[in-house]
């Protein structure tokens, strides 16, 4: 089985600067024959279910502000957000979907500092 | 609109039996694959169970094979966990989760509310 490992488990931010979550997997989730880094990344606000953010390692879901973005490749991914707003305080997850079982990284609580 | 409703949640005892049940609504429910997912007070995510769109393919995690099963009934729109055995470590808010991507390789880009499972004697 695949683990998904996350760094930091938390981390505060001040408003407007960068805030970048790590997330590395056991093993590689890069799928030779298209390419495609099998890595999603999902945000969970207090109170509410997750929403998915990023697929494919780095493809924005519809809606999702350009802000966000994803980046790596086979074990070792980044999700960075440009210029944090308020309204991004909430837990990150990542999660692998190479093979079942799907896995997901314990989370990263990012916080204003 | 676009939504799942999870229903089911309760206060179970120790090796006692609960069926969840998760409505869908707006979208073609039969053309998806559907996943549970849960969540433990306080704590990350863990996923449960997949199963695809004809019911054909079915996975477990290995926390729950055996005493976990999912279903589907695409005439009703609706996914079902029937858990049986269950143990305090069950004790989680449980979503239903929509799958899309390629086979056995999805992401859940839709989630409902979830419902509350807490296994206490």
């Amino acid at each position: 089985d695949i683990v998904m490992t996350q760094s930091p488990d938390s981390l505060a931010v001040s408003l407007g600067e960068r805030a970048t979550i790590n997330c590395k997997s056991s093993q590689s989730v890069l799928y030779s024959s298209n390419n495609k880094n099998y890595l999603g990344w999902y945000q969970q606000k207090p109170g509410q279910p997750p929403k998915l953010l990023i697929y494919w390692a780095s493809t924005r879901e519809s809606g999702v502000p350009d802000r966000f973005s994803g980046s790596g490749s086979g074990t070792d991914f980044t999700l960075t957000i440009s210029s944090l707003q308020a309204e991004d305080v909430a837990v990150y997850y990542c999660q692998q979907y190479y093979s079942p079982p799907y896995s997901f990284g314990q989370g990263t609580k990012l916080e204003i500092k | 609109q676009v939504q799942l409703v999870e229903s089911g949640g309760d206060l179970v005892k120790p090796g006692g039996s609960l069926r969840l049940s998760c409505a869908a609504s707006g979208f073609t429910f039969s053309d998806y694959y559907m996943s549970w997912i849960r969540q433990a007070p306080g704590k990350g995510l863990e996923w449960v169970s997949y199963i695809g769109s004809g019911s054909i393919t079915i996975y477990y995690a290995d926390s729950v094979k055996g005493r976990f099963t999912i279903s589907r009934d695409n005439a009703k729109n609706s996914l079902y966990l029937q858990m049986n055995n269950l143990r305090a470590e069950d004790t989680a808010v449980y979503y239903c989760a929509r799958a899309v991507g390629g086979g056995r390789s999805v992401v859940f880009d839709l989630w409902g509310r979830g419902t509350l499972l807490t296994v206490s004697s």
